[in-house]
């Protein structure tokens, strides 16, 4: 199993420009999760999602978008993006129950500038 | 508001033994997580706890108090690998994770 995978490991966007983050897991779980790092801060929850088709805003929602097509892929969008996201972003996932272990995927390093 | 705290930095010598500590205000309560983290790369599971009390997993071992709204980690025979940032984690009424700053440890031989 290749666990939870995340693309691309690292990009720089202009002001303005959109991306997708692609996070893809092969362990059919069920609950997976869009999180955001900055420096000397703590994980903040942008979305997350329950199951196919059904997702949910999390702490920081605003300037992201997702879809939950499928069990594996998790996909984030970054629309008109500004330096305030500027940050590390990790995509996760549990199985069953909202409390289980979260997996995390290596993480993306995105840059605005 | 929410709110988890932990100490920014902690420095321990190879071999010997180390606490955090953590405290969390959340609405309501649904279980404290610690997570590893070393630099560079994605956190990875630890410990839960739910209940009061310690919960021992080989060298790591993880207190929980909900009365004090306090946990902390320890860490035995610390090695050079350990050096990484522990996050502490609150799950809250809703069961979102609210998560802490981390505290970077610092291993010196």
């Amino acid at each position: 199993n290749a666990g939870v995978t995340q693309t691309p490991k690292f990009r720089i966007l202009k002001i303005g420009q959109s991306m997708t983050l692609q996070c893809t897991q092969d362990m059919n779980h069920n609950y997976m999760y869009w999180y955001r790092q900055d420096p000397g801060m703590g994980l903040k929850l942008i979305y997350y999602s329950v199951g196919a088709g059904i997702t949910d805003k999390g702490e920081v929602p605003n300037g992201y978008n997702v879809s939950r097509s499928t069990t594996e892929d998790f996909p984030l969008r970054l629309e008109l993006a500004a330096p305030s996201q500027t940050s590390v972003y990790f995509c996760a996932s549990s199985y069953r129950e909202i409390t289980d272990t979260q997996y995390f995927g290596p993480g993306t390093r995105l840059t605005v500038l | 508001g929410q709110n988890i705290d932990q100490p920014t930095e902690m420095t321990a010598t190879e071999g010997a033994i180390v606490q955090i500590n953590c405290t969390y205000q959340t609405s309501g309560f649904n279980g404290l997580f610690w997570y590893q983290q070393h630099a560079g790369e994605a956190p990875t599971f630890l410990s839960y706890n739910v209940l009061d009390g310690l919960e021992e997993k080989g060298r790591f071992s993880s207190f929980l108090s909900r009365s004090k709204g306090y946990s902390y980690l320890l860490l035995k025979e610390l090695q050079m690998k350990d050096s990484a940032s522990y996050l502490c984690a609150g799950m809250d009424s809703n069961y979102q994770l609210i998560w802490g700053a981390g505290t970077k440890l610092i291993i010196k031989p």
